[in-house]
């Protein structure tokens, strides 16, 4: 069964500075997709970034990028020039298959320090 | 483009009642998928439908059933409520069924079993 891991429940980043969340995942499919959404407090989840398997280039949206280890089974997203309004909870999913089912990691908790 | 819309977006009901949540896609999007969301077992995967047919069901009891209407808008329905049952209903949509597809979240129905 594919599983995703996030091993930091709380992380803490001051205004402008920089801030990498870390994801691992298990999985034996050589076919995937790998996300980053936030959920804000509101609740509404919101797609921050998506990286193909099989993509070797890592990938980029403004101010968020990852770094996908595809050996090592990693996908961390880094926050550059870290803002008050992207304090949220961060998931780590996972997709593969025929289906949208996506398998989620269990958060990181983002907070913004000025 | 209006987006993903669930009614309704609070709900208190007992034991052993059922209940009924609806999810309406983006406009083209024809599948739609259902998350449940707890501090415990964070976000699970329900069913996926596109086409008016699940394509996919995660591990929940017979209790949860969802259909799709031609109009591509959703229904979940729990029966005999537990309150374990507790929890925020997430629904997402995109435009297909597949790996790597973009979904789009609803702003999700918190729902509350007493």
């Amino acid at each position: 069964a594919q599983t995703v891991t996030q091993s930091q429940p709380e992380m803490s980043v001051q205004e402008a500075e920089t801030v990498t969340l870390s994801c691992t995942y298990d999985t034996s499919e050589s076919d995937y997709y790998l996300f980053w959404y936030k959920q804000p407090p509101s609740r509404q989840m919101i797609l921050v970034i998506r990286q193909e398997a099989y993509k070797q280039q890592n990938a980029t949206e403004n101010r968020f990028s990852v770094n996908f280890q595809k050996a090592a089974k990693s996908f961390s997203l880094k926050i550059s020039d870290s803002q008050l309004g992207d304090a949220a909870m961060y998931f780590c999913a996972y997709n593969t298959g025929t289906a949208s089912k996506l398998t989620f990691g269990t958060g990181t908790r983002l907070q913004v320090t000025l | 483009k209006a987006g993903v819309t669930q009614t309704p977006r609070y709900l208190i009901k007992t034991r052993g009642q059922q209940v009924t949540l609806s999810c309406s896609p983006i406009s083209g999007h024809r599948s739609v998928s259902w998350y449940q969301q707890t501090p415990g077992q964070g976000l699970q995967f329900l069913f996926e439908y596109f086409s008016e047919t699940q394509r996919n069901k995660g591990n929940f009891p017979g209790r949860f059933s969802g259909r799709q209407f031609s109009n591509s808008r959703s229904e979940m329905n729990v029966s005999t409520l537990e309150l374990g049952d507790s929890a925020l209903y997430l629904c997402a949509s995109s435009l297909t069924s597949g790996v790597g597809n973009e979904q789009f979240f609803g702003p999700g129905t918190r729902l509350t079993v007493l």
